[in-house]
């Protein structure tokens, strides 16, 4: 089975452009997360979605950010335009039981903004 | 403001000295703690869910302890690896609704 997957794993942008990340959940997971870990600094939470409705966006940092889960499969994070502090790991995880979050992670996409 | 503390922050231990660290939450409101091993590069890999007090879990030779009364949970690693050689990440979950809430991680490195 194959596990959750996100790409691109690397992205290197300027300040002011625009970047999409992607992420492929585990098929049959509704439960789809984002996250956030800037250097040394703890994974913040940035949102859930339950099939293709958000549930808790609550992280999200600003209206750069854009997360769409269009017919509750793979999801993309948009960033525009994207900022020096935007620089971070983002981790995308699914689940099949929302309640106790376990969660399977992608290997992350590392974002740098220069 | 809910916080979750980890310590210490990076920890080298001798191959073949087992070692712990620990994970601090709040006392309050307590419904999950999560451990999550991360290798750089790679996905942060599901080590426990803990949801009692007193529970016990162990998975080889990494086992984790859970005081919900105190807000502590320590992890154990008996007779360390170099693979064991990662970021041990904790997230506590207050809720059923909520989401986690992820402390720094300790990292810890493996001295051959």
């Amino acid at each position: 089975e194959a596990g959750v997957t996100q790409f691109p794993s690397h992205s290197v942008i300027e300040k002011g452009q625009t970047v999409t990340l992607r992420c492929d959940p585990i098929s049959g997971h509704d439960n789809l997360y984002w996250y956030r870990r800037v250097m040394g600094k703890e994974i913040k939470f940035l949102l859930h979605f339950v099939k293709e409705s958000k549930q808790d966006e609550s992280g999200m940092p600003n209206n750069r950010f854009l997360a769409e889960r269009t017919g509750g499969t793979y999801s993309t994070l948009k960033v525009q335009p994207a900022e020096l502090e935007d620089s971070g790991v983002y981790f995308c995880a699914s689940s099949q039981d929302g309640r106790y979050g376990e969660a399977f992670f992608g290997q992350g996409t590392r974002l740098t903004v220069v | 403001i809910l916080n979750v503390e980890q310590s210490p922050q990076s920890l080298h231990v001798q191959e073949g000295d087992s070692t712990n660290f620990t994970c601090s939450f709040p006392s309050s409101n307590f419904y999950a703690l999560h451990w999550y091993r991360w290798e750089t590069a790679k996905s942060p890999e599901a080590l426990f869910v803990m949801t009692l007090n007193g529970d016990e879990k162990k998975k080889g030779r990494i086992s984790a302890t859970l005081n919900t009364k105190e807000g502590y949970s320590y992890l154990y690693i008996k007779g360390s690896q170099p693979e064991d050689s990662a970021t041990y990440l904790c997230a506590f979950k207050r809720d059923s609704n909520y989401q986690l809430i992820w402390g720094a991680g300790t990292k810890l490195i493996i001295k051959p």
